[in-house]
């Protein structure tokens, strides 16, 4: 079993939509947990922390649940824009800064 | 914008070459990594270094090696390149922000051996 674990998508939603990505981890003891973004053929780059209360920036939301290890991403108001592939990275202990990337989770919004 | 840069950007190259992937960030970052990945699947660990003269191996087995001699540069070799070492590397650095770590990206070299 994978230590992170996303649907791989894609999914095709029209402008305005929301949608919902969840991704479940292993390693219960994880501390940290991110949202990175990474477009076709480019370098991820983050998007958000995700922190134990929620938190939200903007049209993105993110939420963590321990009990039942896993955490989404909600996306409001879909833009052409927001296609892109969104990884969903957890930093495990292992004496150093080990960040475990999920596979992705692809989103292709359209006109 | 991160100011961290790799070069080639891509590298076509026959096998049993030997090659090297540059690395430098002008952050000051201690902390720099090496990911492979190959598309659509996920970012693997392969090299890390805590700072100078600091080198480990990550998660994912690879045959290149790294070294570390100056803060800002982190170059990743490969003694003979095979056609099984064609994929994507990406370099990055990371510094604390508040409780955690932000990682900086490159915008990697997709190698193909031929």
């Amino acid at each position: 079993r994978k230590e992170v674990e996303q649907d791989p998508g894609p999914f095709n939603v029209p402008e305005g939509a929301t949608v919902a990505f969840n991704c479940t981890y292993s390693n219960s003891a994880s501390q940290s947990f991110f949202w990175y973004r990474q477009d076709c053929r480019k370098e991820p780059k983050l998007l958000m922390s995700v922190y134990s209360s929620g938190n939200e920036d903007g049209r993105f939301t993110a939420q963590l649940n321990r009990a039942s290890q896993y955490i989404s991403l909600l996306i409001r108001d879909s833009k052409l824009s927001d296609s892109a592939t969104y990884l969903c990275v957890v930093n495990s202990l292992g004496g150093y800064n080990k960040l475990i990337f999920g596979a992705g989770t692809r989103l292709a919004v359209h006109p | 914008e991160a100011d961290i840069y790799q070069t080639p950007r891509y590298l076509v190259i026959g096998t049993g070459k030997k090659i090297t992937l540059e690395c430098s960030q002008t952050m000051g970052h201690d902390k720099m990594y090496w990911y492979q990945q190959d598309p659509g699947m996920e970012l693997h660990l392969i090299h890390y270094s805590y700072g100078v003269n600091s080198t480990e191996k990550g998660d994912l087995s690879s045959e290149s090696t790294v070294s570390r001699i100056r803060t800002e540069h982190f170059p990743l070799t490969l003694e003979s390149a095979r056609p099984s070492h064609t994929s994507q590397y990406l370099c990055a650095s990371s510094a604390p922000t508040g409780r955690h770590e932000k990682l900086f990206f490159g915008s990697g070299t997709q190698l193909s051996v031929l």
